[in-house]
């Protein structure tokens, strides 16, 4: 049982590289979300996909982008990355919009240097 | 955005019962979340309330007053592995979830 995959786990980058966070859900939820968490601040929602085909900002989009080609995939990528999107980023999915929980994947971890 | 607060820490004895609140103010609501995060894990699903009232899930209880955007997690019988950071998270009406910053829970001996 695979749920929710992250890859990487782990990444350190240098400022002004592009960098694609995968994310992958073999539970055939049609929401899936990208949040980050920062200490003291808690997670913030980036990017989210109600459904395959539809993306939506969130609390903190700017510098990140999204898609949502099918129903498992959603990588997030920095086109540019800069130091204050180090972070640990959580991809997350429901199978409702409007009551399920969200399930998490493990996070992945990025140090811009 | 969402306004969510709870305490940053609180810190109680193996066998006793801590309360966490959370009182928040959103662009309409549906529904209150309550997850559990050990230090370096991914965040897991506690309690879900859309109405008012408690709902009680073996040691956990999470209680929700819409009117007075109010809940609270409730920990009975704390043991040492519940010791972890408790995020209160709603959704709003677009159907966001917005987390706050979460109350890290120290369970002494």
């Amino acid at each position: 049982i695979a749920g929710i995959t992250q890859a990487p786990t782990s990444q350190i980058l240098a400022a002004g590289r592009r960098m694609t966070l995968r994310c992958t859900q073999d539970m055939r939820h049609n929401a899936m979300y990208w949040y980050r968490q920062d200490l003291g601040l808690g997670l913030r929602l980036i990017h989210y996909s109600n459904t395959a085909g539809t993306t939506g900002k969130g609390e903190v989009p700017d510098g990140y982008s999204v898609s949502r080609a099918n129903t498992d995939d959603f990588p997030l990528t920095l086109a540019s990355a800069v130091p204050s999107q180090t972070s640990v980023y959580f991809c997350a999915s429901s199978d409702r919009v409007d009551t399920g929980e969200l399930f998490f994947g493990e996070g992945s971890r990025l140090t811009v240097l | 955005g969402q306004n969510i607060d709870q305490p940053t820490e609180m810190t109680a004895t193996e066998g006793a019962i801590v309360q966490i609140n959370c009182t928040y103010q959103t662009s309409g609501f549906n529904g209150l979340f309550w997850y559990q995060q050990h230090a370096g894990e991914a965040p897991t699903f506690l309690s879900y309330n859309v109405l008012d009232g408690l709902e009680e899930k073996g040691r956990f209880s999470s209680f929700l007053s819409r009117s007075k955007g109010y809940s609270y997690l409730l920990l009975k019988e704390l043991q040492m592995k519940d010791s972890a950071s408790y995020l209160c998270a709603v959704r709003d009406g677009d159907y966001k979830l917005s987390f706050g910053a979460g109350t890290t829970v120290t369970v002494r001996a």
